[in-house]
């Protein structure tokens, strides 16, 4: 079973910084990995595909990118809105594992 | 507009069972994978199972297999989890969520249900 894990577990920044989250494979999922932003009471949203492909609507702050066991999803410059925990999703495979996650919270 | 609506949670007992159901709409259902995936309490995603276009991929994750199934009826724009002897560890928010693609492997979820609570407790 591929494992991913993400680093930090939280990030403290504040509006306007770069936010950059960290999610490592413990074998190989070429390019099939997936960011999700989920906020409080809400379902996660789909953010980047294929590592470093923006769905639809998602803002151009929002980057990915990555291959084989290390990826990374940049903010490159945090709006209010953007505070909450992202998680990563590897596709390479039916089972479509989560990493635990990384709360982006306000400093 | 893509809706999926969850239904058929609750509170139930240990060793008991329970069906989820997922309504789809606003989007070709049978032209798209399906899956479930779970949230416990303050906890993060866990992929539960996934269902192909027309049934014929079907996977779960090592901790529900043999214990839940995953069913569609494409007549219907439905989706279904069958949950049986149920433990304390699968109480969880179960979310329905679409596959970008038909087969339902190397692509991601593109849209989400608001979720269904199952408590399992005596």
């Amino acid at each position: 079973e591929i494992v991913l894990t993400q680093s930090p577990a939280t990030l403290s920044l504040s509006p306007g910084e770069r936010a950059t989250l960290s999610c490592r494979a413990s074998q190989s999922v070429s390019s099939y990995l997936a960011w999700y932003q989920q906020k409080p009471g809400q379902a996660p949203r789909l953010l980047i595909y294929d590592a470093s492909n923006r769905a639809t609507g998602i803002p151009a702050r929002f980057s990915g990118s990555g291959s084989g066991t290390d990826f990374t999803l940049t903010i490159s410059s945090l709006e209010p809105e953007d505070f909450a925990v992202y998680y990563c999703q590897q596709r390479s495979n039916w089972r479509g594992t989560f990493g635990q996650g990384t709360k982006v919270e306000i400093k | 507009e893509v809706q999926l609506v969850e239904s058929g949670g609750g509170l139930v007992q240990p060793g008991r069972s329970l069906r989820l159901s997922c309504a789809a709409s606003g989007f070709t259902f049978d032209d798209y994978a399906m899956h479930w995936v779970r949230q416990a309490p303050g906890k993060g995603l866990e992929w539960v199972s996934g269902i192909s276009w027309n049934s014929g991929s079907i996977g779960y994750a090592d901790s529900v297999k043999g214990r839940f199934t995953i069913s569609r009826d494409n007549a219907k724009n439905s989706l279904y989890l069958q949950m049986n002897s149920l433990r304390a560890e699968d109480t969880a928010l179960y979310y329905c969520a679409k596959d970008s693609a038909v087969n339902g492997d190397r692509s991601p979820f593109d849209y989400w249900g608001q979720g269904t609570l199952v408590t399992v407790s005596s």
